[in-house]
């Protein structure tokens, strides 16, 4: 079956502690992004790739960074730098810049940080 | 003002009821138009697009974007309480920016 992983579904991880989220897909696609949702906030864009080994900070991406080595994958590093980590986090991907408009997400990571 | 605003909700009607959700927005570059529907706990999944203004249907789905008014909206027939999830507006410029501009959602509850 073709789609996006993430893992795990639910991580907790105490103040102070870098924390990395996996995003696996097996779609074929070249661009990748990842989401940061809060409740009342809707979607926001924390880094995008559109080819291996680039990627662009979106509208949030202080205290995250990402890599992007392989086309089927985009990890997500939340560092101590960030000051509210606690958030459900969202990977997403899509054929390439063109056809962005639909992104397949995957079925998100909840980060609680105590 | 926000790029994409969408009235906040949450939303409940009764089955078989016609719902309208809507969403303004202040940037005219934007072209292509996107409904996402959210089921609790999960990724949205894309529901609608449309480029450019006009209407177009898909079932009981219409997806409607008037440019002059910087305005889009979907329109639900015949509601269910399958429909009963969190729906998404999202808009993109044309060309070669893939960034996608999401509104905050509107929790829709459907009762049976």
């Amino acid at each position: 079956d073709g789609g996006i992983t993430q893992s795990p579904k639910y991580l907790f991880r105490k103040e102070g502690q870098n924390v990395t989220l996996s995003c696996e897909q097996n779609l074929n696609h070249d661009a990748m992004y990842w989401y940061r949702q809060d409740p009342g906030q809707g979607l926001r864009l924390i880094y995008y790739s559109q080819i291996v080994n680039d990627f662009q900070k979106g509208d949030i991406a202080e205290g995250y960074s990402v890599s992007r080595e392989k086309k089927e994958s985009f990890p997500l590093t939340v560092t101590s730098a960030q000051k509210n980590p606690t958030a459900f986090y969202l990977c997403a991907s899509s054929f390439g810049s063109a056809t962005a408009y639909e992104q397949y997400f995957g079925p998100g990571t909840r980060l609680t940080v105590t | 003002q926000k790029e994409v605003e969408q009235d906040p909700g949450p939303l409940s009607v009764p089955e078989g009821a016609i719902v309208s959700l809507n969403c303004t927005y202040s940037n005219s570059a934007f072209q292509y138009f996107m409904w996402y529907r959210q089921y609790s706990r999960k990724g949205p999944e894309l529901l609608m697009y449309t480029y450019s203004s006009g209407n177009k249907e898909d079932g009981r789905f219409t997806a409607q974007v008037d440019k002059s008014s910087k305005y889009i909206s979907l329109f639900i027939r015949d509601s269910q309480p399958s429909d009963s999830a969190t729906y998404l507006c999202a808009m993109k410029e044309g060309g070669a920016n893939s960034k996608l501009t999401f509104g905050k959602g509107i929790t829709l509850s459907v009762r049976p």
